[in-house]
């Protein structure tokens, strides 16, 4: 299993592009969330699913957008890139039990 | 509101000694707690966790004690390695809403060879 992949690593954008940052689980899990990390800050939560089709905004959910068509994968679209969005991205999948695995994580740089 | 606190943003222990991570919690809804590590350029791993109904949970080196009337828990790694530096994320789970996790903003632990 490769667990929760996500793509790419790294990315610059500048202000006002736009851009997908993917997540794919090989688990089988249905639940499924995106985190970001700021500097010296815990694990923000920006959106989470409980299954295909079903999706549902967290903590700071401005300014993302995402969709659930299939089990394996959550994207997250940013529409309109803001400075404010420069953070390392979390995607995680859930097991039954309440642990969540993560991916490597996508820095992102908004300038 | 930061729910779930860990005040001590960093920690250096002895390589062999013991090593206590801290976190408090102030939602008394919260049922079940979890630790994560995570090595820099990593997603957090889960490391251990523990139920409500429960005040220790132990699994080889890592140890977990929940005391709920002061609404606090600890991590202990006993005894401590090299390879236990990382930083270490305190999280819990509200029994509404239980499908989401609130995270604390993390201890650096430095073992010190």
């Amino acid at each position: 299993n490769a667990g929760v992949t996500q793509t790419p690593k790294f990315r610059i954008l500048k202000i006002g592009q736009s851009m997908t940052l993917q997540c794919t689980q090989d688990m089988n899990h249905n639940y499924m969330y995106w985190y970001r990390q700021d500097p010296g800050m815990g694990l923000k939560l920006i959106y989470y699913s409980v299954g295909a089709g079903i999706t549902d905004k967290g903590e700071v959910p401005n300014g993302y957008n995402v969709s659930r068509s299939t089990t394996e994968d959550f994207p997250l679209r940013l529409e309109l890139a803001a400075p404010s969005q420069t953070s390392v991205y979390f995607c995680a999948s859930r097991t039954p039990s309440y642990e969540q695995y993560f991916g490597p994580g996508t820095r992102l740089t908004v300038t | 509101d930061q729910q779930v606190k860990q005040n001590s943003p960093s920690l250096s222990v002895q390589e062999g000694r013991i090593s206590i991570l801290n976190c408090d919690y102030t939602n008394s809804m919260f049922d079940y707690f979890l630790w994560y590590k995570k090595y820099p350029a990593e997603g957090p791993t889960f490391l251990i966790s523990i139920s409500s109904i429960k005040d220790k949970n132990e699994d080889g080196r890592f140890t977990v004690f929940l005391n709920k009337s002061a609404k606090h828990l600890s991590l202990h790694i006993v005894p401590s390695q090299p390879g236990d530096s990382a930083v270490y994320f305190c999280a819990a789970r509200s029994n509404f809403g239980n499908e989401k996790l609130t995270f604390g903003t993390g201890t650096r632990l430095t073992i010190i060879p």
